[in-house]
């Protein structure tokens, strides 16, 4: 069964560069037909997709967060990372790792990870 | 970008009855939409893609309907377990074009 964990730092201050890393196991991440994205949730709000990308690399972002998003892939360690640059306190999220399953014109989340708050404070 | 719209903001029905979830998008989508199940503490479940297939282990009571910019999602008989936020999720021209999530439906217990 195919799980994914968020990892990284609790806290971060204004104007630094948010770092999470997304770890899978139970599957590979180097499956085709699958992408691998991050989604946000601000404190009782809704979801906002940040990106994904293709285990070769390959990768697409929102265009509202695009200046400051990096998603990569570190294939050797089945993991994916997120870096969002110059946070604010608008950045203060649960955000979440998921799998992207790429089906025909279809495009879905499942699995998700279970979630880290990422808090943007001094 | 492609703005969708979900309506009530909360919804209170009785448990084993019906209750009716809409979705609306800026633009046409076609079927390209996806509904999730969050419950609090939890992250969002996938029910639904392609605006009406169930996901694998997905109860039957769960049916996704609608194309183009309305779409619907109905729970036959409401138990305990299915009083939740949900949210719909539009992929049309994904990529390049962004992923859009609704702003969610809160389902609560009448």
């Amino acid at each position: 069964q195919l799980q994914l964990q968020e990892s990284g730092p609790g806290l971060v201050k204004p104007s630094e560069t948010l770092s999470l890393t997304c770890t899978v196991s139970g599957g590979s991440i180097s499956s085709s037909s699958y992408y691998w994205g991050w989604i946000r949730q601000p404190p009782g709000k809704g979801l906002e997709w940040i990106g994904s990308i293709y285990y070769s690399g390959s990768t697409y972002y929102n265009p509202s967060l695009k200046s400051r998003v990096t998603i990569s892939v570190d294939t050797s360690k089945n993991q994916f990372s997120l870096k969002l640059s110059s946070v604010t306190a608008a950045d203060t999220a649960v955000y979440y790792c998921a799998r992207q399953r790429q089906w025909l014109v279809h495009n879905w989340f499942d699995p998700w990870g279970q979630g880290t708050l990422v808090t943007v404070s001094s | 970008e492609i703005v969708m719209t979900q309506s009530p903001a909360t919804l209170s029905v009785s448990p084993g009855e019906r209750a009716t979830l809409s979705c609306r998008a800026s633009q046409s989508v076609s079927s390209n939409l996806a509904w999730y199940q969050q419950k609090p503490g939890q992250a969002p479940r996938l029910l639904i893609y392609g605006a009406s297939t169930r996901a694998t282990g997905i109860p039957a009571r769960f049916s996704g309907s609608g194309s183009g910019t309305e779409f619907t999602l109905t729970i036959s008989s409401l138990q305990s377990e299915d009083f939740a936020v949900y949210y719909c999720q539009q992929y049309n021209n994904w990529p390049p074009l962004p992923i859009t999530f609704g702003q969610g439906t809160r389902l609560e217990i009448k």
